[in-house]
């Protein structure tokens, strides 16, 4: 099946720093891709649905200034954490999907974020 | 809103029993319904879909039928094996998004 990478896999910052990450389809072109967040024994939740050359469609209470999301290219998004604070310690998914809206999504792997 | 309730667990069973873990939603109109497993250091993956009332899909023996009367989505399987131990997520697919329960953590011991 299609794959799905991210990067890193985990990161330690500092409260106050911004912090990059990377989601990469490996064999397949994303025309979509989402990000989504996941609490300790809690279920995904979708911040925020990307399109290749378009400006991401964030959920509502999702802050947009602060969950900044990049899709410059159909194999890679980006998700920056702006001046993290330790409640944003959290798990982010992200999932990509070719095609149109019944495509299935891939997931990565995931990454932990922890902010000190 | 739209959203999607599974059994609490964690669910620790033998090899070989039968497994059920209970999948219940809440949406307007008629959402595709999903169930992705997620193995330890891997993403989710699908396990299986329906798209309609009364569809049932089957993937690796696991069942699982859309039932709109009940608005269920249970997922079975008659014998399970080590292999299977993961968490496992029911969700429905509305307006192109996915709502995801809040995972079942399965355990198999051989």
């Amino acid at each position: 099946g299609a794959v799905v990478s991210q990067h890193p896999s985990w990161v330690i910052c500092k409260s106050g720093t911004s912090v990059k990450i990377e989601c990469r389809s490996l064999d397949f072109q994303a025309t979509t891709m989402f990000w989504y967040r996941q609490f300790p024994k809690q279920s995904l939740m979708l911040m925020a649905t990307s399109n290749e050359g378009s400006k991401a469609t964030y959920e509502q209470g999702v802050e947009k200034d602060k969950f900044l999301i990049n899709h410059a290219s159909l194999t890679l998004s980006t998700l920056t954490v702006t001046s993290a604070h330790p409640e944003d310690s959290s798990f982010y998914i992200c999932s990509a999907r070719f095609g149109g809206s019944s495509g299935e999504q891939f997931f990565g792997p995931g990454t932990r974020l922890t902010v000190l | 809103g739209d959203s999607v309730t599974q059994m609490e667990g964690p669910v620790t069973l033998s090899e070989e029993a039968f497994l059920t873990i209970n999948c219940t939603y809440t949406a307007t109109g008629y959402p595709s319904l999903f169930w992705y497993v997620q193995y330890p250091g891997e993403g989710l993956q699908l396990l299986l879909k329906a798209t309609k009332a009364d569809d049932k899909g089957s993937n690796k023996g696991f069942e699982a039928t859309y039932r709109k009367e009940t608005t269920s989505f249970h997922l079975e399987k008659g014998s399970v094996q080590v292999s299977d131990s993961a968490v496992y997520f029911c969700a429905l697919l509305k307006a192109q998004k996915l709502v995801f329960g809040q995972g079942t953590r399965l355990t198999i011991n051989p």
